[in-house]
């Protein structure tokens, strides 16, 4: 079992719709959790860190379950230039950040 | 700042050649970490370093070799290139071990590795 599993997509959204992304860990002493951003061919960028209480940055919205062991991105008011696909990144106790596959947003005029 | 730069951009090697893949990065970053990323399994730790003179080994390591001899510079070396080793290798930085959720990692532009 991979240690942060995302279900890779596509989501294929009209513009203007609201996107959910979930992302499970298997790894119960995780220590804290991201979302980042990678656009085609281009390096990963941070996009928000995951708090237990969750957070909002504008359209985005972050959610940590921890007795679930869940993570999860809310996109509202999709735009175009929201295409892209989002890491979820779990660090673990020993300091390394663990990345799942990612999962690929297009969205469409 | 430049932040965080990789060289070569591309590569193409031949099975059994070796190569080093250059990274610096000019923000006075102590936690340096080279991943590679593959269709369909995200980015693998191979090699991170927490400061000048200490490395240590990530989830995939094998094949590869580092060193930091200076804050500003971790190159990873391919001591002889396989197939399997044809991915996209990314180095990243940032100030300190991200405990805590504080450090953002910075990751340069990559470096597109081919082998025949």
């Amino acid at each position: 079992r991979k240690e942060v599993e995302q279900d890779p997509g596509p989501f294929n959204v009209p513009e203007g719709a609201t996107v959910a992304f979930n992302c499970t860990y298997s790894n119960s002493a995780s220590q804290s959790f991201f979302w980042y951003r990678q656009d085609c061919r281009k390096e990963p960028k941070l996009l928000m860190s995951v708090y237990s209480s969750g957070n909002e940055d504008g359209r985005f919205t972050a959610q940590l379950n921890r007795a679930s062991q869940y993570i999860s991105l809310l996109i509202r008011d999709s735009k175009l230039s929201d295409s892209a696909t989002y890491l979820c990144v779990v660090l673990d106790q020993g300091g390394k950040l663990i990345f799942g596959q990612g999962t690929e947003l297009s969205v469409k005029p | 700042n430049a932040g965080v730069t990789q060289t070569p951009k591309f590569q193409v090697l031949k099975t059994g050649q070796s190569m080093t893949l250059q990274c610096a990065q000019d923000m006075n970053h102590e936690y340096m970490s080279w991943y590679r990323q593959d269709p369909g399994m995200g980015l693998r730790l191979i090699h991170y370093s927490v400061g000048a003179g200490i490395t240590d080994q990530g989830e995939v390591p094998n094949g590869y070799n580092v060193s930091r001899s200076t804050t500003e510079d971790f190159p990873l070396r391919l001591l002889s290139a396989a197939p399997s080793q044809t991915s996209v290798y990314f180095c990243a930085s940032s100030y300190s071990i991200p405990y805590g959720g504080q450090e953002t990692q910075y990751f340069g532009p990559g470096t597109r590795l081919l082998v025949l």
